[in-house]
């Protein structure tokens, strides 16, 4: 069946490092791919996404390329901010998975001042 | 804020005990999914509704059941709870959710805490 292997957290980092969050997946079709954030307390929210391979998603200084050749869909921040601390899932839709989201296992970021 | 609304926000009941959580979609939106997260199986996918119609099925077990009204909002009844149940429930909608057609984007209410004693 379809899955998410996302890297083992915790992550901690200082404030202005540059992030980096593996996320690999398994699909029996052709999936969608997105990353959701997850702040204390709250429900998840849609960080960025991409439908097909080499599209990057963006949004709010953070990236991710659809790699079809690798099946891989790494998020990247360039100078991450203490506001970024979250939990973060890497998740894949397909056609024929109607449209149920498949989650991996979630990494929990913690930046330091 | 998602446009998604979801109560209650907590939930503390006994075991053997029933609860019903609601779940009212961004406004235009047809689908409704159910996600379970937990500590030991994370998020989980449980089941779609679109238009009133159950759409999917994840795993989700037979003390549960799910409804979606013509108002389009939906509520999850959970009965014969056991300790194993207790986790964060989360609703989402989207505009469309048919397989076959280029997935939509989901949008996540802030969840449900349930706490089985």
């Amino acid at each position: 069946g379809d899955s998410v292997t996302q890297m083992e957290g915790p992550v901690t980092l200082s404030e202005e490092a540059f992030l980096t969050i593996n996320c690999t997946y398994t699909a029996t079709g052709y999936p969608s791919l997105f990353w959701y954030v997850q702040y204390p307390g709250e429900g998840l929210q849609l960080l960025l996404k991409a439908t097909k391979a080499d599209d990057k998603g963006s949004n709010k200084g953070f990236e991710a390329t659809y790699r079809k050749e690798t099946t891989s869909f790494h998020l990247e921040k360039g100078s991450v901010q203490v506001s970024d601390s979250a939990v973060y899932f890497c998740a894949l839709t397909t056609i024929q998975g109607a449209q149920k989201l498949v989650f991996g296992q979630g990494t929990r970021l913690t930046i330091n001042p | 804020d998602s446009g998604v609304t979801q109560t209650p926000k907590h939930l503390i009941t006994a075991t053997g005990q029933r609860v019903t959580l609601r779940c009212s979609p961004r406004s235009g939106d047809l689908s409704v999914y159910w996600y379970q997260q937990s500590l030991d199986q994370g998020l989980q996918f449980l089941i779609q509704y679109y238009n009133g119609e159950e759409r999917a099925k994840g795993n989700i077990l037979e003390r549960f059941s799910a409804q979606q009204f013509p108002d389009l909002h939906s509520e999850l009844n959970l009965s014969s709870l056991e300790l194993g149940d207790s986790a964060l429930y989360f609703c989402a909608s989207s505009v469309a959710g048919t397989a076959g057609l280029a997935p939509d984007t989901q949008y996540f209410g802030p969840g449900t805490r349930l706490t089985v004693l």
